[in-house]
This record gives structure tokens, C-alpha cells and sequence, in this order.
């Protein structure tokens, strides 16, 4: 169980062009979601948090016009890295909780971006 | 919020040994997680221990929530141990935000 699945898993793009990530959990509600960005052999960086139905919260410095989350339902939220540039190139992670987001997280297999 | 500290950074292990990694909080522990992160990318979760003792096969792990540390026993290690282990807890501070630390890269050679 708590099966979380992450598409594409790879992306490369052009500079300027809008790239969507999708985030499903397959087996449970997640009432909660949550976006990190992962550096080389860096940490995992919460990017936003995300409820079902309601307006995603972002982390300090992470700009929401540019990295758009929308969770409309409790199984799948997305992330789209608009008008992407070289340095939005990155390992991208979701991860799910069910329980208002208090229990442990899930997380998915990740999406790597490349932009040109 | 919590800052999280793993030790050791870097562990080299001859196929076979056991090894123990630490991670110690700065305040105090809420919904701890042990994750594997695979040479792919993939977390992998391990143990979700707010506190006490559990096992999984080889590995085990251990948080002493009054004493704001958790550890993580792996016996009879393998290849496929390798890879980068993260433990996280809650920061109850930040919105339930899960605050990592910065990983313990374990290589395990045959």
C-alpha cells in the first residue's frame, strides 16, 4: 500500500516552454501533498504544500507564479514549471500523507528536468 | 524550525558489516521517517518511528524521542544498501513540514 506514482519521469524542454508534473496517489487519499526540489547530492527543499481543494502554501523564496500547484482531487496534484529556464533544471519530488498531511509521507519516484 | 543532524556523512562498508547511522534534532521529534534513497532517485520509506524499537529484516531502527535522536541499524549489509538514508521528522513549528537532514551516503563494497 501507499503507493505514490510520479509522470513523466524525465523531461528535457526548451528554454521559455511550460513543463507539467504529475503526482498521484494510487492506493489512499492524500489530503495532503507536498513538492520538493533536490540539488546533486543535496537534501530534499519543500518547495509548497498542498490540500486538497484549497491554494497550495510556498515555501520562502519559491516563487507561485512560477512553479503553478494545483490539487484538485485527493489523488492527484500537479506541478507546472512555467516559461522554464536552464536553472529551473533539477530532481523534482512529490510526496502524499493522508490525515490532514500528520501521518508519515509517501513520496514518489521523482521527475528529472532538463531544460535546454 | 528543527534543524536536523545525520552523522556520519559518509560511510565506506565491506559487503557483510553492520553500521549504525545517527540523526539527532534539535527540538523536540514528531512523525520520524527513515527513507533510502535509491541510486535512481527513488525514496524509498524505511521506517515511520515516532519513537521506540522496530525491525525489518536486516535493518532496525530506534528514536529516543525524549532524548531527540533516532538511529538506524543496518546488519549483514549489501550492495544494495547503497545509496543516500535521510531521516526526517515534523517540524511542529512549520506547517507539517517534514525537515530532512542532509543524509548519510553508505557505500557498500562486495
Amino acid at each position: 500500500g501507499a503507493v505514490v506514482s510520479q509522470h513523466p519521469s524525465r523531461v528535457i524542454c526548451k528554454s521559455g516552454t511550460s513543463v507539467k508534473i504529475e503526482c498521484r496517489s494510487l492506493d489512499f487519499q492524500a489530503t495532503t501533498m507536498f513538492w520538493y526540489r533536490q540539488f546533486p547530492k543535496q537534501s530534499l527543499m519543500l518547495m509548497a504544500t498542498s490540500n486538497e481543494g484549497s491554494k497550495a502554501t510556498y515555501e520562502q523564496g519559491v516563487e507561485k507564479d512560477k512553479f503553478l500547484i494545483n490539487h484538485a482531487s485527493l489523488t492527484l496534484s500537479t506541478l507546472t514549471v512555467t516559461s522554464a529556464h536552464p536553472e529551473d533544471s533539477s530532481f523534482y519530488i512529490c510526496s502524499a500523507a493522508s490525515g490532514g498531511g500528520t501521518g508519515p509521507q509517501y513520496f514518489g519516484p521523482g521527475t528529472r528536468l532538463t531544460v535546454l | 524550525g528543527i534543524q536536523v543532524e545525520q552523522s556520519p556523512p559518509d560511510l565506506i562498508l565491506q559487503e557483510g558489516a553492520n553500521s549504525t547511522l545517527r540523526c539527532n534534532f534539535s527540538d523536540s521529534v514528531n512523525n520520524l521517517q527513515w527513507f533510502h534513497q535509491n541510486p535512481w532517485g527513488q525514496l524509498i520509506n524505511l521506517f515511520y518511528i515516532p519513537s521506540g524499537t522496530k525491525q525489518n529484516g536486516r535493518l532496525s531502527a530506534t528514536t529516543v524521542a525524549t532524548e531527540r535522536y533516532s538511529l538506524l541499524y543496518i546488519s549483514s549489509s549489501q550492495t544494495t544498501d547503497s545509496g543516500v538514508y535521510f531521516c526526517a521528522s515534523r517540524d511542529l513549528n512549520g506547517n507539517n513540514r517534514l525537515a530532512f537532514g542532509k543524509g548519510n551516503q553508505v557505500v557498500v563494497i562486495p
